[in-house]
């Protein structure tokens, strides 16, 4: 079966420090990755996609298939990504998800 | 574009009544929907995979007789909760994705479902 797992529940740093909120994963397919963000109040809405190898908002996140990571970093956070990150896997035809248990990003002024 | 809607956004019931609450994707046609159940403090967990015009298929452990699904049109999903308890209250959240975006899920706002 697959898992999520994010190990801190909570994060917190200043802005402009770097933030790198971690994923791992296990799953005996060929797994698809997502981040997924909660701002506060919002619904869930999709933050970056592996496969699309794209910076989102400043953030990026690398699948490392030898490490069966995805973590999420970004250079300089701002006060503005404080919210809930929820780390995802895609799988199956239907590409359903198995969700992380999530981490609260608060970034201090 | 991509909005999903969920009504009611809450709702307070007495034990043993059935609840019902809708999914509508607003702008696309939604082949593929999704219904998570979320506990306070914890992550999504999802309860059943609907395709409109098909039978729900349900994850392992959720009843499918007290969580009936339909998904009788491209822009329409509805769950309802029969027979509803106590331990049934909880954030109902439902995604929908359209056809031919094949990874992309968009979530509804979710319901908060509390039964007394």
């Amino acid at each position: 079966a697959q898992r999520v797992t994010q190990p801190e529940k909570l994060l917190s740093v200043f802005k402009g420090a770097p933030v790198e909120l971690k994923c791992n994963y296990s799953y005996s397919g060929s797994p698809e990755l997502f981040w997924y963000v909660q701002y506060s109040r919002q619904r869930l809405q999709l933050l970056l996609r592996h496969i699309s190898r794209e910076s989102i908002k400043g953030f990026t996140a690398d699948l490392n298939k030898g490490e069966t990571s995805f973590h999420l970093k970004k250079p300089f956070a701002q006060e503005e990504d404080s919210a809930m990150y929820y780390c995802a896997l895609g799988y199956g035809s239907n590409y359903k998800l198995t969700f992380g248990k999530g981490t609260l990003l608060t970034v201090n002024p | 574009g991509a909005v999903v809607s969920q009504h009611p956004s809450w709702v307070i019931c007495k034990s043993g009544t059935s609840v019902k609450i809708e999914c509508r994707s607003l702008d696309f046609q939604a082949t593929t929907m999704f219904w998570y159940r979320q506990f306070p403090k914890q992550s999504l967990m999802l309860m059943a995979t609907s395709n409109e015009g098909s039978k729900a298929t349900y994850e392992q452990g959720v009843e499918k007789d007290k969580f009936l699904i339909n998904h009788a049109s491209l822009t329409l999903s509805t769950l309802t909760v029969t027979s509803a308890h106590p331990e049934d209250s909880s954030f109902y959240i439902c995604s929908a994705k359209a056809a031919g975006a094949a990874d992309t899920q968009y979530f509804g706002p979710g319901t908060r479902l509390t039964v007394l």
